[in-house]
């Protein structure tokens, strides 16, 4: 079956560190991944976007790597402050999907001082 | 640029009614698209709406309708309520309906609560 899977467990990181988030999927074709970030009670924001032909996508303190050999997408945010702290959604579309986002339910992180 | 407004952000209802939100995207945008978001359950997929027209669905019951206007604004309803109703359901446009890379804005979203 076709499933997009991220850490359900929060991850603790220590400010100034980096942190990892990683997306796993399976029984896709992806087109592109996306990355949101969610804060309680809020729709999520739209951080960055890969394509599936592209090895790595930076903005800022942001870094997106995407690897179709492992079906895997990790994202990383360095030099990490409190304010990063949030749920992370990655979003796949696949040409099997009508171009739909699939969603994976999220890692929530949180940044320690 | 106004951001995407969904209204009400929060209502309570019974089990047995009926409810219609409302979704008003960025300007300029012609698609929309609802989620539902539970604890745990993560973004799922209602419907998305591009020129008035349903293009894509989720797996929903039918109690879950929706409709877009020639403004682009969207509203659904969930007709029915039942106490698995109560989430939080989420507005997104994006610019390009044609299927393409755009990213997705967000609504703040609307809390319903089913009691």
């Amino acid at each position: 079956s076709q499933k997009i899977e991220q850490n359900s467990e929060a991850l603790n990181i220590q400010e100034g560190k980096t942190a990892t988030l990683t997306c796993n999927y399976t029984n896709y074709s992806p087109a592109y991944l996306q990355w949101y970030r969610q804060d309680p009670g809020r729709g999520p924001v739209f951080l960055l976007l890969i394509r599936e032909n592209e090895k790595e996508k930076r903005k800022e303190r942001l870094k997106v790597t995407f690897d179709t050999t492992l079906k895997q997408s990790l994202f990383h945010i360095t030099a990490s402050q409190p304010a990063d702290s949030a749920t992370y959604l990655c979003a796949l579309v696949s040409l099997d999907s009508n171009y739909q986002l699939i969603w994976g339910a999220g890692t929530k992180l949180i940044i320690k001082p | 640029k106004a951001g995407v407004t969904q209204t009400p952000r929060y209502l309570i209802k019974t089990r047995g009614q009926q409810v219609t939100l409302s979704c008003s995207p960025i300007s300029g945008h012609r698609s929309v698209s609802w989620y539902q978001q539970t604890p745990g359950q993560g973004l799922q997929f209602l419907f998305e709406y591009f020129s008035e027209t349903q293009r894509n669905k989720g797996n929903f019951p039918g109690r879950f309708s929706g409709r877009q206007f020639s403004n682009s604004r969207s509203e659904m309803n969930v007709s029915t309520l039942e106490l698995g109703d109560s989430a939080l359901y989420l507005c997104a446009s994006r610019l390009d309906g044609t299927g393409v890379t755009g990213e997705l804005f967000f609504g703040e979203g609307s809390r319903l609560t089913v009691l």
